[in-house]
């Protein structure tokens, strides 16, 4: 299997702060993705990070991605409040409609 | 992108009782879909998907099974509930790669 596994598991930050995800996988990937999901809602999709890529930025949000060690890094700069939420990674194999795979996710509470 | 519907929000259900949720597709032709169970404060488990009509792969052999009777609609069953079916139920469609969730229903098997 080349679950996702995302570190930490849960993680607490005062609103102002970077908040640091990171995701380990196992096999060869043909893309990253990260998720966010609002308790009780369905995910939204964030980024995309590609296997020929390094680095990826969107607004606050930048994702790295280093395939020899096959991990990425989800950082959220300048926290917010409404940025609490879990966040989960999902890998996407080589073969053709195989389904992406997530991992568990880490909870991220931002204390105003 | 694609909007995926999901109904109801919250279910109550008997065991032993039947179940049938079902999630229709707005936006997009020939999505794969996806039905998945999340159970409290942990990740996604992947239940069954689906490339196209009648095309069901299942992924955990369990008390549920699914059906894609047409291109936009994708329906998870069970004939009798059991008390560990409980859980947020999520359906999914993809378009390239990303994918789109609905809202999820929650179900509660007493």
């Amino acid at each position: 299997s080349q679950q996702g596994e995302e570190d930490p598991q849960a993680l607490s930050i005062q609103e102002g702060e970077n908040a640091t995800m990171n995701c380990s996988y196992k096999t060869s990937i043909n893309n990253l993705q990260w998720y966010r999901q609002n308790s009780g809602r369905g995910l939204v999709h964030l980024i995309l990070i590609r296997s020929n890529e390094r680095e990826k930025h969107s607004g606050r949000l930048r994702v790295t991605l280093d395939t020899s060690k096959k991990s990425s890094s989800l950082l959220i700069t300048a926290s917010r409040a409404a940025d609490t939420a879990s966040y989960f990674c999902a890998t996407d194999a080589w073969q053709g409609n195989t389904p992406l795979v997530f991992g568990k996710g880490t909870r991220l509470s931002v204390i105003a | 992108s694609q909007t995926i519907h999901q109904w109801p929000a919250t279910l109550v259900q008997p065991v032993g009782s039947p179940l049938s949720l079902e999630c229709t597709v707005e936006g997009t032709s020939n999505p794969n879909l996806y039905w998945y169970r999340q159970a409290a404060g942990r990740g996604l488990q992947l239940l069954f998907y689906s490339v196209g009509i009648g095309q069901i792969s299942s992924e955990v052999p369990q008390n549920l099974s699914a059906s894609r009777p047409q291109d936009r609609q994708f329906i998870l069953s069970s004939k009798k509930l059991l008390l560990s079916d409980s859980g947020f139920y999520l359906c999914a469609g993809q378009e390239s790669y990303e994918q789109y969730f609905g809202p999820g229903t929650r179900l509660t098997v007493t």
